[in-house]
C-alpha cells in the first residue's frame, strides 16, 4: 500500500514567517491532494497536482510536484492567523487498480501573533 | 447544495453498543469513503466503495461493515463497539479517481 510521511508533524511559526510542509510517498504519486482543517471541523480542499514539476498558488499558499512524482512540498508565504489548523496531503495510489484515497498523518501548524 | 452530511455529529456508546453513522451525499458522486482520524495519525481508510452495490476494505477494516444499496447513501456500522473505536469519523463523496473529494463535518464517537 502507498504511504504517506508529512514532515514536520507540527510547526510552530511567527505571524510574517514562511514555511513549508512536505509530503514524501514510498510510490510514485498519481494525484496528490492537499487540504486543511480547522480543529474540530472537517477537511478543505486546497489543491490538487498531478504533472512531475507542477505547481499551483492559492492566495498565500503555492504547492508542488517534485518530477519524479514522489514528494510534494507546500509553502506558505508571510504566514498569517488564519493558516493555522491541520495540512493533511492525499494521494491516489496508482495509475490504475483500487481507487483508494489515502492520506498523510498530518501537520499541526500553529501561528504565534 | 447540501454537498455531504454526516449524522449524527455526536454519539456515546457503552461497549458492545451497535450503531450505524449515517452519510449522504447529493452530488451523484459515484466513490464514496470513510476514514477515521485519531491524534498523530492523521485519516485512515475504513471503508470505501465505488458505486451502489460495490464496496472494500481500506487500511483498517475491522470492527466495521458497510453497505452502498443507493448512489446518494454509505452507512457505516458498528456492531460491537469497543473503546479503540473512540475516534472522529469522516464520510468523503468524489466523482471518480483523481477528482476532489468533499467531507462531512465528522462524528465524533466515544465508547466508554
Amino acid at each position: 500500500s502507498q504511504e504517506l510521511e508529512q514532515s514536520p508533524q507540527s510547526l510552530i511559526v511567527q505571524e510574517g514567517k514562511n514555511l513549508t510542509i512536505n509530503c514524501t510517498s514510498s510510490k510514485t504519486l498519481y494525484g496528490l491532494y492537499w487540504y486543511k482543517q480547522k480543529y474540530g471541523e472537517g477537511l478543505i480542499f486546497l489543491m490538487m497536482l498531478q504533472k512531475g514539476g507542477e505547481e499551483k498558488s492559492h492566495e498565500k499558499i503555492t504547492a508542488k510536484l517534485d518530477e519524479k512524482k514522489q514528494q510534494s512540498s507546500l509553502h506558505i508565504t508571510a504566514s498569517q492567523p488564519s493558516h493555522a489548523g491541520i495540512y493533511l496531503c492525499g494521494a491516489d495510489p496508482s495509475f490504475s487498480g483500487n481507487e483508494k484515497l489515502t492520506f498523510g498523518t498530518g501537520t499541526r501548524l500553529t501561528i504565534i501573533p | 447544495n447540501a454537498g455531504v452530511t454526516q449524522t449524527p455529529k455526536f454519539q456515546v456508546l457503552k461497549t458492545g453498543q451497535s450503531m450505524t453513522l449515517q452519510c449522504a451525499q447529493d452530488m451523484n458522486h459515484e466513490y464514496m469513503s470513510w476514514y477515521r482520524q485519531d491524534p498523530g495519525m492523521g485519516l485512515r481508510l475504513i471503508h470505501y466503495s465505488v458505486g451502489a452495490g460495490i464496496t472494500d476494505q481500506g487500511e483498517v477494516p475491522n470492527g466495521y461493515n458497510v453497505s452502498r444499496s443507493t448512489t446518494e447513501d454509505f452507512p457505516l456500522r458498528l456492531l460491537s463497539a469497543a473503546p479503540s473505536q473512540t475516534s472522529v469519523y469522516f464520510c468523503a463523496s468524489r466523482p471518480g479517481r483523481w477528482t476532489e473529494a468533499f467531507f462531512g463535518q465528522g462524528t465524533r464517537l466515544t465508547v466508554v
